[in-house]
């Protein structure tokens, strides 16, 4: 079966970084794309970016919304996706989803995500 | 690159038909038959419905259809069930952007 399971959310203040983990079972981690996808409170899905496979070179790629604050990175032989959040602005509060692409231009699995706060 | 479009609501009564909209533009849905469509229920993880405009995961029942034409997709739900009451997000991929969602519709069943 296949499991995502996200940890590292909490409340942080406007400027602070915090680090998001995913910890996937169940596949073959190192076979696929993963995700980061976001949604705020009461609104909608946002992508936040993508960690490619090593088969792609581990390219990662990023939403405008995000660029040069987060990266996204992963640890094929812990099977683990991360996410880095640097400069945190009080728009950054969401859930954050960690998502398995499944190789055809759609993502198939999701984990049950994990709510970050930026607040003073 | 903006969120794609889709009405905030649609509702139909048991056994009815509802049909949601997502409009991009070519760079997204126009350009690409990568158009899937999710089923969020509140609280919970969203979950894939259909993929590549029509195609449907296993164990996702044929009540659920999807079409294209030109910039706007299109999701059909037939044969409505209390079950199917939830928020539906459309998504495309979007070239340099990778992917971009829809602005969500929340369906109700009636």
């Amino acid at each position: 079966e296949v499991q995502l399971v996200e940890s590292g959310g909490g409340l942080v203040q406007p400027g602070g970084s915090l680090r998001l983990s995913c910890a996937a079972s169940g596949f073959t981690f190192s076979d696929h794309d993963m995700d980061w996808v976001r949604q705020a409170p009461g609104k909608g899905l946002e992508w936040v970016g993508r960690a490619r496979r090593k088969a792609r070179s581990y390219k990662t790629e990023y939403a405008a919304s995000v660029i040069g604050r987060f990266t996204v990175s992963r640890d094929d032989s812990k099977n683990s996706l991360y996410l880095q959040m640097n400069s945190l602005k009080t728009e950054d509060t969401a859930v954050y989803y960690c998502a398995r692409d499944s190789g055809l231009y759609h993502t198939d699995y999701w984990g049950q995500g994990t709510l970050v706060t930026v607040s003073s | 690159q903006s969120a794609l479009t889709q009405p905030p609501s649609a509702s139909g009564s048991p056994g009815q038909s509802v049909t949601i909209s997502c409009t991009g533009t070519s760079s997204d849905v126009g350009g690409y038959n990568y158009v899937s469509w999710y089923q969020q229920h509140p609280g919970k993880a969203p979950k894939v419905m259909i993929y590549e405009v029509s195609k449907r995961p296993s164990g996702v029942p044929d009540r659920f259809s999807g079409s294209k034409s030109g910039n706007t997709a299109s999701l059909t739900v037939s044969g409505l069930q209390a079950e199917d009451e939830a928020d539906y997000y459309c998504s495309s991929y979007g070239g340099s952007i990778l992917w971009v969602f829809g602005t969500g519709t929340k369906v109700t069943v009636l």
